[in-house]
């Protein structure tokens, strides 16, 4: 039984670029939500996906967004990046919005 | 913004020790999990609490609900170096999305 799974695990960019991270959930699950862990900090809420609908959202800027697609899986892209989004992006599944979510072991994201 | 307050935020101790950590919050939880995450690893989710004074008991460690759903703490007893990470504590909301403490890193030395 698969658990979460993240893609890639690390990803260097530079100012200015794109980046497209992305998520499988756990086998049965259909909520997918994201969460950016800076270091020495908890994670941060970014977004909830559920039936291919951004459902909930933190406190973060448009140049966030994500998609669900049909078989659950889920992207988290950002734009224009700055220095400050180096960090941890974690991705959690669960069944329906409200259950315990599965964490996967993230991607770390490093700007230069 | 972190609306949980944990700590203490950093504890070593030796192999066999007992510990507790806290987790605190000026408005009541509707339900309150704790997980524990390992260097390199995502968070693994150790326990969910939701009725006020709710004690519950994973092997070694245990876990309590304050009666006002304000509070929490985990006990950790004979702590062994496996027991080493980051312990989360995580809020859940009537919108379902979890809000984090910064977390305790515990260090157990052999």
């Amino acid at each position: 039984d698969a658990g979460v799974t993240q893609s890639p695990t690390h990803l260097i960019k530079t100012r200015g670029q794109q980046v497209t991270l992305r998520c499988s959930p756990k086998s049965g699950h259909d909520t997918v939500s994201w969460y950016q862990q800076a270091l020495g900090q908890g994670p941060q809420f970014i977004f909830q996906y559920y039936e291919e609908e951004e459902r909930q959202r933190g406190n973060f800027p448009d140049r966030f967004s994500g998609h669900q697609f049909p078989n659950y899986s889920s992207e988290l892209n950002v734009n224009a990046l700055l220095l400050g989004d180096s960090a941890l992006y974690l991705c959690a599944s669960s069944l329906g919005p409200g259950g315990p979510q599965h964490f996967g072991d993230g991607t770390r994201l490093s700007i230069l | 913004t972190q609306l949980l307050e944990q700590s203490p935020q950093f504890l070593s101790i030796q192999e066999g020790e007992n510990l507790t950590v806290y987790c605190n919050s000026s408005s009541v939880f509707s339900s309150l999990q704790w997980y524990r995450q390992e260097p390199g690893e995502g968070p693994v989710l150790l326990v969910t609490v939701v009725t006020g004074g709710e004690v519950k008991k994973l092997k070694r460690l245990t876990f309590q609900f304050g009666d006002a759903r304000k509070d929490s703490s985990l006990h950790i007893t004979a702590a062994q170096p496996g027991d080493t990470g980051l312990y989360l504590c995580g809020r859940g909301g009537s919108n379902y999305k979890l809000t984090f403490g910064k977390g305790t890193l515990l260090t157990v030395n052999p």
